[in-house]
């Protein structure tokens, strides 16, 4: 079936550990995105990619990186620099966007990242 | 920055009963697309409303959008307990991004 891959599903981490998390979808879409969502709050935009080896800082892009070197994966590197990485990690993906419409994202089920 | 603010943040109805979730933006979009969200899950995309239509619906759900007001309702009709949910409003606003709101908390009970 296609869909998105997050793993792994929990996380911990050592303070001043990077850590890299992984988004892999059988979509054939171009356009992948993460998120960030803390406790009741909403989704935070970490960064995105619209085509392969191009990817863009969302708000909160401070303390993590990512790369995009194939069409189906989007990796997340959370690194020692992000001073309250403890959170719940979504990664999305959706059909290339035309002008300015974007359309319906596709979720993974998330990471949840612990940092002890 | 959020874009979308959800009202109320939480709800807590009866199995049977409407639910009603509004969610209010501050500038313009192309689009504003609702989401639900189980406890520790991926959100799951509900319905799509293009800035110049003012309802659609989609089996129990039925959306409306008034761009003057800057806002949007998502009415869920005969609720179950199975829609127990978060819900999200997110609005494209020709960045090729989404932006969230921080929700509504569903809780519906048998």
């Amino acid at each position: 079936d296609g869909g998105i891959t997050q793993s792994p599903k929990y996380l911990f981490r050592k303070e001043g550990q990077n850590v890299t998390l992984s988004c892999e979808q059988n979509l054939n879409h171009d356009a992948m995105y993460w998120y960030r969502q803390d406790p009741g709050q909403g989704l935070r935009l970490i960064y995105y990619s619209q085509i392969v080896n191009d990817f863009q800082k969302g708000d909160i892009a401070e303390g993590y990186s990512v790369s995009r070197e194939k069409k189906e994966s989007f990796p997340l590197t959370v690194t020692s620099a992000q001073k309250n990485p403890t959170a719940f990690y979504l990664c999305a993906s959706t059909l290339r966007q035309t002008g300015s419409y974007t359309g319906e994202l596709f979720f993974g089920e998330g990471s949840r990242l612990t940092v002890l | 920055s959020q874009q979308g603010e959800e009202d109320p943040q939480a709800l807590s109805i009866q199995e049977g009963e409407n639910a009603t979730m509004n969610c209010s933006y501050k500038t313009s979009i192309n689009n504003l697309q609702w989401y639900r969200q189980n406890s520790g899950r991926g959100l799951v995309h509900l319905i799509l409303i293009r800035s110049n239509e003012r309802e659609k619906h989609s089996g129990r759900l039925r959306v409306t959008l008034d761009t003057s007001k800057k806002s949007s309702s998502l009415l869920i009709t005969a609720s179950r307990a199975a829609d127990t949910a978060s819900y999200f409003c997110a609005t494209a606003s020709g960045y090729s991004t989404l932006t969230f709101g921080k929700g509504t908390m569903l809780l519906v009970s048998p």
